[in-house]
């Protein structure tokens, strides 16, 4: 099945600085790769997803890159701000057959943006 | 709010103990998925409805765990004689029968179990 290991396990910024979050996969047919932020106590919330035909995606102070060859993608975020501070986690899956959707997670990034 | 909803919210059981937890989808949403997280891990798959089809379940679905969506809208999981290891919070997530499978999940708050 596939694997997926995220990179740091911790992250600690100043704000206004950039922070970049890495996952890699193992599973050559995943092709759909979201991120989630989970603040303590609450729900996972989706907060960019890229796919497989794409290498880049931006969403204001967000971006995530690709590496299909690699097997690895990553978070990019820029002007780090306090509310920025969370539980990252990336998540794999593919689609085709009955796993449709199914999200392999990552072990998730803590990031701390201090004042 | 017309998010994905759990109930309950926490439940503190004794071990040996049944508990059911119940997840009401996104009304549209006709995929359904059930994660458990434990503190400082990142959500890991249980099992996947389709309407009313349970479709997949992973291997840490053990015997003693059971889920149903009889009607394809709500969602029942049922653990019966918890474990302590069995202490996690529950998650459930919906999403659309999107193009090529590609599908934002919407997950719900969770229900946190504590197993005594």
């Amino acid at each position: 099945g596939e694997n997926v290991e995220q990179h740091p396990s911790t992250l600690s910024v100043q704000e206004g600085d950039s922070a970049v979050i890495k996952c890699t996969y193992s599973d050559s047919a995943s092709n759909y790769f979201p991120w989630y932020k989970q603040e303590l106590g609450k729900r996972p919330q989706l907060i960019i997803d890229i796919r497989s035909n794409v290498g880049e995606k931006k969403d204001q102070r967000i971006a995530v890159t690709l590496n299909k060859t690699a097997k690895h993608f990553s978070l990019h975020i820029t002007e780090t701000q306090p509310e920025d501070s969370a539980v990252y986690f990336c998540a794999a899956s593919r689609s085709g057959g009955t796993s449709y959707g199914k999200l392999t997670f990552g072990q998730g990034t803590i990031l701390t943006v201090h004042p | 709010d017309t998010g994905v909803s759990q109930d309950p919210r926490h439940k503190i059981t004794k071990r040996g103990q049944n508990v059911t937890f119940r997840c009401d989808p996104i009304s549209e949403h006709n995929r359904l998925y059930w994660y458990r997280q434990t503190l400082g891990q990142g959500p890991e798959f249980l099992t996947y409805f389709q309407n009313e089809a349970q479709l997949e379940k992973s291997r840490l679905l053990s015997d003693r765990f059971s889920a149903e969506r009889p009607k394809g809208s709500f969602s029942t999981l049922e653990i019966q004689r918890t474990e302590q290891g069995d202490s996690a919070m529950y998650l459930c997530a919906s999403s659309t029968n999107g193009l090529a499978g590609f599908n934002e999940q919407f997950f719900g708050p969770g229900t946190r179990l504590t197993v005594l």
